[in-house]
Order: C-alpha cells, then structure tokens, then sequence
C-alpha cells in the first residue's frame, strides 16, 4: 500500500532556532500534500496545503512567515518552524493524496517537536 | 466553512460487544467521509470511508452508515477486541476539496 514516512521522528530545539521536518511518499507520486497540528488529546488541525510546484494554502490564522512550506518534488514536502517557541512544541503530522479520482489521504508516523 | 462534531468523547465497552461513534457536519456538499484509527504517538490509519452517494459500508467486523438528510454518520465495530482500543477520528471532506476536517476524537477502550 501507499506509505508516508517523516523524518525526523522526534526533536528538541532551542527557542528561537528553526527545524526542518521532511515528507515523503515513499512508492506513489503525491502532487498534493496535507500539514496536520495535533495538541495532546486533540484532534488533526489542517495547518496547509501543498501542492508541488506552487505556493502552499495556509489554513485561516496559520501563519505563513513562520510556518515554511516546501513542496519542490512529487514525493517531498517540507515544514520549516522559524523561530521556534514552546508554544510551538506539538505533534506534526503529514498526510498525501495517492491523485486521480481517490480522495483518500495516506498519513505519515508524526513528529514530535520539543521546543525548549 | 465545515464543521464536524464527534460522539462520544470516551466510550468504554467489553470485550465482545458493539461499539458505535457518531459524527455530524455541517456542510450538505462535503462527499466524502473517512474514518481513522490512531495509536498513541502514531500517524492515524484509515479504517474505513464512504462516499455521499453510498449508505452504508462494510468491512469484516467494521461498517459505516451514512445519512445525508441528517448530515450525520456513523461508525460500528462489532465484536470489539482488546486491539480496537484506540482513538477514532471521523472527518468530512467538503466537494471541491481533497481536504479533511477532522472531528473531535472519541477515545475507545475494550475491556478483556
């Protein structure tokens, strides 16, 4: 089946400096890709859009400058945290659409940011 | 924009018996609605969809029904087994988008 990994699982990071988490489609082309927010005991909050080769769509009240999305090929897209704060310690998730006619969305493992 | 509330938040069943979650949206043009199941610490998995121009599905021991008039649908797991305990995520994903809005969460504990 379709599978979705991120890299890295787990970080910790000092405020202030930034941290790139990568998604990858690992056996399909994923021309759209979805960036996911998830507070313990909560649910997925959609952060984003990517779509490969154009700008992201960010979710209302998302913030863009901080919040970097790249999506330069069909099996990668990257979240970049700038400046990152302890409120930006979460669970970040990443999901991607197989394309055609199929709306089903395949999940990466999740990494967990720790900003200290 | 979308809305999707979840039912109940924490559902406690035994070994062997049914367990239902409820879901209602609140966009009648959302045409697509699946179910995920996450582990602690793990990505969610999809355990089942159905389409809006379907009622029901069914998988083994898992079916989701679907009521448009209402705008609510469901998910039934028959003879829960200690496994099944997990969280249970449904979501919408409104027509003219691939996006999904998640619901709340229910939290499902199978008792042996």
């Amino acid at each position: 089946g379709a599978v979705v990994s991120q890299h890295p699982s787990r970080v910790i990071c000092k405020s202030g400096t930034s941290v790139k988490i990568e998604c990858r489609s690992l056996d399909f082309q994923a021309t759209t890709m979805f960036w996911y927010r998830q507070f313990p005991k909560k649910s997925l909050m959609l952060m984003a859009t990517s779509n490969e080769g154009s700008k992201a769509t960010y979710e209302q009240g998302v913030e863009k400058d901080k919040f970097l999305i790249n999506h330069a090929s069909l099996t990668l897209s990257t979240l970049t945290v700038t400046s990152a704060h302890p409120e930006d310690s979460s669970f970040y998730i990443c999901s991607a659409l197989q394309g055609g006619t199929s709306y089903e969305q395949y999940f990466g493992p999740g990494t967990r940011l720790t900003v200290t | 924009g979308e809305n999707v509330e979840q039912h109940p938040s924490t559902l406690s069943v035994q070994e062997g018996d049914s367990a239902v979650i409820k879901c209602t949206y609140s966009d009648s043009a959302s045409n697509y609605f699946p179910w995920y199941k996450q582990e602690l610490g793990k990505g969610p998995q999809l355990i089942i969809d159905i389409r809006s121009n379907v009622g029901e599905k069914k998988d083994q021991r898992i079916a989701v029904t679907l009521n448009k008039t209402a705008k609510h649908f469901s998910l039934h797991i028959t003879e829960t087994q200690p496994e099944d305990s997990a969280v249970y995520f449904c979501a919408a994903s409104p027509s003219g988008t691939y996006k999904y809005i998640f619901g709340t969460g229910t939290r499902l504990k199978v008792l042996a």
